[in-house]
């Protein structure tokens, strides 16, 4: 079946560190991937998402490319700030399918 | 972007009562919802798949009964926790998901609500 599998956390940095969490996936076809972000009591809101191999999602600072090749969708950022201290989840979808998640993982950025 | 909300954003409520969740998609007709719970530091785990106008399909292991689940219009699904006890205490979050149209995408976007803290004593 459709998995996710993503590095534990928690990752800790210093302000301005580079960034980067693990994200790779096994599923059947061709499916979309997506990093949510999760700030502390809040819900999901989607970071970033790509729907097929070798497409680049990005925003805020936040890029991850589809790699079909070694079936991953690593999350990286050049410059992380205190502000993006929360819980990072790689997804998927297969074609209309329903979301399959990793078990997240946890971003602690200190001044 | 779509907007999904829920409400009440946390509840309290005594062992045996049963609590009711709301979840409406406020910019956009949702054909599809889905129900979410998170454990403390944990992923989410998916409940049920809520379709309008239909039976909930629930995720194996969810009891039917237990978590009542009604989607009667294309903006409002509604989870209602029966005979709720200290265990069902969670994180409930319910995203929502437009038709997938003619030539659209194929991909499965959905938008999160902000989440339900149930706290049962």
């Amino acid at each position: 079946g459709n998995s996710v599998t993503q590095m534990e956390g928690p990752v800790t940095l210093s302000e301005e560190a580079f960034l980067t969490i693990n994200c790779t996936y096994t599923a059947t076809g061709y499916p979309s991937l997506f990093w949510y972000v999760q700030y502390p009591g809040e819900g999901l809101q989607l970071l970033l998402k790509a729907t097929k191999a070798d497409d680049k999602g990005s925003n805020k600072g936040f890029e991850a490319t589809y790699r079909k090749e070694t079936t991953s969708f690593h999350l990286e950022k050049g410059s992380v700030q205190v502000s993006d201290s929360a819980v990072y989840f790689c997804a998927l979808s297969a074609g209309f399918q329903k979301l399959v998640f990793g078990t997240g993982t946890r971003l602690l950025v200190s001044p | 972007g779509a907007v999904v909300s829920q409400h009440p954003s946390w509840v309290i409520c005594k062992s045996g009562t049963s609590v009711k969740i709301e979840c409406r998609s406020l910019d956009f007709q949702a054909t599809t919802m889905f129900w979410y719970r998170q454990f403390p530091k944990q992923s989410l785990m998916l409940m049920a798949t809520s379709n309008e106008g239909s039976k909930a399909t629930y995720e194996q292991g969810v009891e039917k009964d237990k978590f009542l689940i009604n989607h009667a219009s294309l903006t409002l699904s509604t989870l209602t926790v029966t005979s709720a006890h200290p265990e069902d205490s969670s994180f409930y979050i319910c995203s929502a998901r437009e038709p997938k149209l003619r030539g659209g995408p194929t991909y499965n976007e959905q938008f999160f609500g902000p989440g339900t803290r149930l706290t049962v004593l």
